[in-house]
């Protein structure tokens, strides 16, 4: 069945340091790939997506290439600040199912 | 606009006690979909519907846990007789179809603790 591995955590950063969480998945055929975040208190937001090889997605600074290759879909950001204190999770979607990692917990520092 | 809702927020409840959770999707989304998040197994699919058609119910981890949705729009999972280890956030999570390219938009979340 499908699945997703992600980096384990948790991963304490200084504010405007870099940030790489890996993201690795198995599945059938062609699924869309996802980042999803989780805000202290918050529900679970869509942060960004890519639906076919070799797409990035990117928002708020964030950004993740799927790569059918190595089926992989890291996250990055170049300079975190310290409202990027989350939860991430990577997520694949084979038709309406969404598979989740387990969730990499993010903390920066001021 | 509105986003997904659910209630109650927080149930607390005896080993043995039946639960009911509600979940109010986006006005207009055809698409509903149950996830549960817990400590051990993460976040898991549970149940998805879509439109008229008879719901994928393949990630309800036993019978005691059944779902509707009437009217097409608000959806009520049921948990019988319930057990410690269905303690978890129970997510609910809305779509315009279900298509694949379809963004799910999640609501907050009911906590569900076991006692």
């Amino acid at each position: 069945g499908d699945s997703v591995t992600q980096m384990e955590g948790p991963v304490t950063l200084s504010e405007e340091a870099f940030l790489t969480i890996n993201c690795t998945y198995t599945a059938t055929g062609y699924p869309s790939l996802f980042w999803y975040v989780q805000y202290p208190g918050e529900g679970l937001q869509l942060l960004l997506k890519a639906t076919k090889a070799d797409d990035k997605g990117s928002n708020k600074g964030f950004e993740a290439t799927y790569r059918k290759e190595t089926t992989s879909f890291h996250l990055e950001k170049g300079s975190v600040q310290v409202s990027d204190s989350a939860v991430y999770f990577c997520a694949l979607r084979n038709d309406y199912k969404l598979s989740f990692g387990a969730g990499t917990t993010v903390t920066v520092r001021a | 606009g509105a986003g997904v809702s659910q209630s109650p927020s927080n149930k607390v409840t005896e080993k043995g006690k039946d639960v009911e959770l509600r979940c109010d999707p986006i006005s207009g989304h055809t698409a509903l979909y149950w996830y549960r998040q817990s400590l051990g197994q993460g976040l898991e699919f549970l149940i998805y519907f879509q439109g008229n058609s008879a719901p994928d119910k393949s990630g309800l981890p036993s019978d005691r846990f059944s779902a509707e949705r009437t009217g097409g729009s608000v959806s009520t999972l049921t948990i019988q007789r319930t057990q410690q280890e269905d303690s978890a956030v129970y997510l609910c999570a809305s779509s315009v179809d279900g298509g694949s390219g379809d963004e799910q938009y999640f609501g907050p979340g009911t906590r569900l603790t076991v006692t």
